[in-house]
């Protein structure tokens, strides 16, 4: 596709279960960032890949926050043991190549409620 | 203190008006200033990118960056009611060791232009 593209746009869950939130980046876009957007805040940093490899994890609030790119396109974030804190929106961005400074382009989010 | 500040808004205009919208940072070492613009319920859009330094002009926009204030702007012309929008403004620094260009956003200016 021509943009970002994340699914599940929303998803609800009690809290203590895994979610899985799914990335598929700009075709040919080497970087690929997750931010987390609290109500009425910013996009916050969670965690940065370079194709497959994780480069900087700094971002992630806690153990519970995994994410991986495997095969260095489609990337998951992987939310376990899921809190009402971690209720907000999940944005994830590609770039050409953030090695340069190329600029992020982001998908239209995943909208996670924990009820 | 937040490494960037925006004022949250809202902010209301008639349309027609010009729309100033302004961030301010403490990192020195910021090099790299966006704006984006964000509807509800969607992700950021990218409308100026701009490295160091200087104005940059795209029809109706307008980024300045003044780095020895710490000061970035975003001017908006004739301003029209599908602007109406949460504009960010988001920096970045030359990556560490990480290599990451992770982006430090503001929290959002709100605009709605009246008809």
């Amino acid at each position: 596709g021509a943009g970002v593209s994340q699914s599940p746009r929303y998803k609800v869950a009690k809290r203590g279960q895994d979610v899985a939130l799914r990335c598929d980046p700009i075709s040919g876009h080497v970087s690929l960032f997750w931010y987390q957007q609290a109500l009425g805040q910013g996009p916050e940093f969670l965690t940065y890949f370079q194709n497959e490899a994780q480069l900087d994890k700094s971002g992630l609030p806690s153990d519970r926050f995994f994410a991986e790119r495997p095969e260095g396109s489609v990337s998951t974030l992987k939310i376990q043991r899921t809190q009402q804190e971690d209720s907000a929106v999940y944005l994830c961005a590609s770039s050409l190549d953030a090695g340069i400074g190329q600029p992020q382009h982001f998908g239209d989010g995943t909208r996670l409620s924990i009820l | 203190q937040k490494e960037v500040e925006q004022d949250p808004g809202p902010l209301s205009v008639p349309e027609g008006a010009i729309v100033s919208l302004n961030c301010t940072y403490s990192n020195s070492a910021f090099q790299y200033f966006m704006w984006y613009r964000q509807y509800s319920r969607k992700g950021p859009e990218l409308l100026m990118y701009t490295y160091s330094s200087g104005n940059k002009e795209d029809g109706r926009f307008t980024a300045q960056v003044d780095k020895s204030s710490k000061y970035i702007s975003l001017f908006i012309r004739d301003s029209q009611p599908s602007d109406s929008a949460t504009y960010l403004c988001a920096m970045s620094a030359r990556p560490g060791t990480s290599g990451t260009y992770k982006y430090i956003f503001g929290t959002g200016t709100r605009l709605k232009v009246l008809a």
